[in-house]
């Protein structure tokens, strides 16, 4: 799986929008991109996945760009209930490997 | 919905036990995943299983072994407990074809004393 590399942590102000970047230099051609968030005392949960430009949900954005060396997850107008870690990951949907976290971004949303 | 179900929320075991921690999946998962995670460390990738009875080392599988011998349950095994295996246990499962969303449960803190 190719290596990420995410800021340790972020802080904003409630209702500001919020980017959080993630450097993977040697992604592989079959690999996606998918971003993950957790709260204290909870596992891991799904927030998006892409592979190329754009994609949005109902929670975020992603941005990737041509080269696909990065990406970048944003949340719109966040509250203090997006205070939480998010972690980025690169690897092929299709194939059954194991999924390596890194430490993650820490996001701490204030009022 | 998908249910990871981890079978203790809170476990305290002494140093030396064999540990068991169970981890059952409800969607026909293939995948199989068990973590730990420690303050500043992340989560950390110990065994992972795609298929029944097979399994593959993680990151740091030692001290742990792992069984698979029904698709939906994954258990970890501390052979012999000791005081820095206490930690935050993950357990995850994911599809084949959408290897990269897995879905967790909700942990089991573990204490060894």
């Amino acid at each position: 799986l190719a290596k990420t590399t995410q800021p340790i942590s972020m802080d904003s102000y409630e209702g500001q929008e919020v980017n959080i970047t993630c450097s993977h230099n040697n992604i592989a051609t079959n690999d996606y991109i998918t971003w993950y968030q957790q709260f204290p005392s909870q596992g891991p949960r799904f927030i998006i996945q892409g592979y190329k430009t754009k994609v949005t949900n109902e929670v975020a954005s992603l941005f990737i760009p041509a080269d696909r060396k990065s990406s970048t997850l944003s949340l719109p107008r966040v509250s203090l209930s997006d205070t939480a870690v998010y972690y980025c990951l690169v690897g092929d949907p299709s194939y059954a490997s194991k999924l390596t976290f890194g430490t993650g971004t820490r996001l701490q949303v204030t009022l | 919905d998908v249910k990871v179900t981890q079978s203790s929320r809170y476990l305290v075991k002494r140093t030396g036990e064999k540990v068991f921690l169970e981890c059952v999946q409800d969607m026909d998962h293939e995948n199989m995943f068990w973590y730990r995670q420690d303050p500043g460390l992340g989560l950390r990738l110990i065994y992972f299983s795609y298929d029944v009875k097979m399994k593959e080392k993680g990151d740091i599988p030692e001290g742990y072994s792992v069984s698979r011998e029904k698709k939906e349950r994954f258990s970890l095994i501390l052979e012999s407990a000791s005081t820095n295996q206490t930690s935050m246990y993950l357990c995850a499962s994911s599809p084949r074809a959408a290897n990269t969303e897995a879905f967790f449960g909700q942990g089991t803190r573990l204490t060894v004393v």
